[in-house]
Formats: C-alpha cells, sequence, structure tokens
C-alpha cells in the first residue's frame, strides 16, 4: 500500500523560503521508473504542476517557477523535500505531492497523493 | 508549455444522467493524458490514465477516450458521489500540467 504524506509550516512570511517534506511508504525511489511529485492549489482554484523527481535523480520545475524551486530526494528516509523561494502571498495553497505511476514504461500519472498541507504566506 | 482546456467549465446533471466532458491540448500528445477526480477537502484521484486506462478499484462507470489533442471522460450513470471537480492532465511534456477543472453539480 502507497502512502504519501506532507509535512512543512503552515504560515510564512512573505521572501522567507518554504521547505516541505513529503514522506512515502510502499515504494522505492531507487526503483526504475519510480518519481515523486509536487502540486499545489490555492484556495478555489486549479491545480498546479510544480515539479517531480525521477528514481535517476532527473527533476523536472515549471518553467514559470524554476528559478525559485528546489526538489531533492533521500531514498535512504523515503523523503523527497521541496523549497521554494521568496515566497508571496499568491502562494498560498494546499500543496501535494504524489506518486507517479508509469505504465508500459510510457505512460506516466499521479496514482497515490498525500492529503495535502496548506501553508499560508501572510505578515 | 502544453496548454490544457476543458470544458464546460461546471456542468449540472442528476443522479443517472449519462455525463460528457471534454480536455482539450494545445499539441499533439498521443494518449498521455491522464483524468482526475477531485472532491471538497480531499486530493485528487486518478481515474484514468493513457486516455482511456482505468485505475485500479475505479468504477466501469468512468471511461475516457480520445488522442491527439482531444479527449473525453464519460460517466455512464451518475451517482451521488460522482459529484466533483474533475481535472485532465498531460503527461507528454513536462510540465505535466492541468486543466482548469470541470465542476459537475447536482441539478
Amino acid at each position: 500500500q502507497i502512502t504519501l504524506k506532507e509535512s512543512g509550516p503552515t504560515l510564512v512570511k512573505p521572501t522567507q523560503t518554504l521547505t516541505l517534506t513529503c514522506t512515502f511508504s510502499g515504494f522505492s525511489l531507487s526503483t526504475s521508473g519510480v518519481g515523486v511529485g509536487w502540486i499545489r492549489q490555492p484556495p478555489g482554484k486549479a491545480l498546479e504542476w510544480l515539479a517531480l523527481i525521477y528514481w535517476d535523480d532527473d527533476k523536472r520545475y515549471s518553467p514559470s517557477l524554476k528559478s525559485r524551486l528546489t526538489i531533492t530526494k533521500d531514498t535512504s528516509k523515503n523523503q523527497v523535500v521541496l523549497t521554494m523561494t521568496n515566497m508571496d502571498p499568491v502562494d498560498t495553497a494546499t500543496y501535494y505531492c504524489a506518486h507517479l505511476q508509469n505504465t508500459g514504461g510510457y505512460y506516466s500519472s499521479l496514482g497515490q497523493w498525500g492529503q495535502g498541507t496548506l501553508v499560508t504566506v501572510s505578515s | 508549455d502544453i496548454q490544457m482546456t476543458q470544458s464546460p467549465s461546471s456542468l449540472s446533471a442528476s443522479v443517472g444522467d449519462r455525463v460528457t466532458m471534454t480536455c482539450r491540448a494545445s499539441q499533439s500528445i498521443s494518449r498521455y493524458l491522464n483524468w482526475y477526480q477531485q472532491k471538497p477537502g480531499k486530493a485528487p484521484k486518478l481515474l484514468i490514465y493513457a486516455a482511456s486506462s482505468l485505475q485500479s478499484g475505479v468504477p466501469s462507470r468512468f471511461s475516457g477516450s480520445g488522442s491527439g489533442t482531444d479527449f473525453t471522460l464519460t460517466i455512464s450513470s451518475l451517482q451521488p458521489e460522482d459529484f466533483a471537480t474533475y481535472y485532465c492532465q498531460q503527461s507528454y511534456g513536462s510540465p505535466h500540467t492541468f486543466g482548469q477543472g470541470t465542476k459537475l453539480e447536482i441539478k
């Protein structure tokens, strides 16, 4: 059974750096084809894809946020960390991590999601 | 970035209705298209991957079709628990963009 859980601060001040940790179980990030992604959702708005890290340490970022995002993994701890610099009130959102599943070696999808964590940016 | 456009943005229907919603990609994405269901206050749930493959455990009343740029999600007979917001997502190219969602409401 795959589970993921996000952790980190619920409140950050403008210009601060946000660090979120995704702790997972039921799969290994050293297994070929596996990945973990981060997605956010501002209150009442749509999902926004942020970043993805693969088992081979390949990393992908949203171009609009790339300069502010860093994604890393700690395979031994079953954790993925996302940092976002220079936080602004518009970054207030629920942040989700999710397990990337690959089917047939080609088709990837986010099969399991964490419960999400609401991060508010306010002074 | 590949842009994903969903229509309609909202939809009213009754229990037992057959419902179809669409998702259009700004360029061809072959069959690299996923559908998710999200209920208020909950994380999204994967329904369909690779345009038409049903995720394990998802009821068979959900089906997906399409390839290239145009895709549809169909619910054959709406159940009360199906009222939610549905998102499409492409996994053809990074970033794996989402559509803006279709909110399915009770008529």
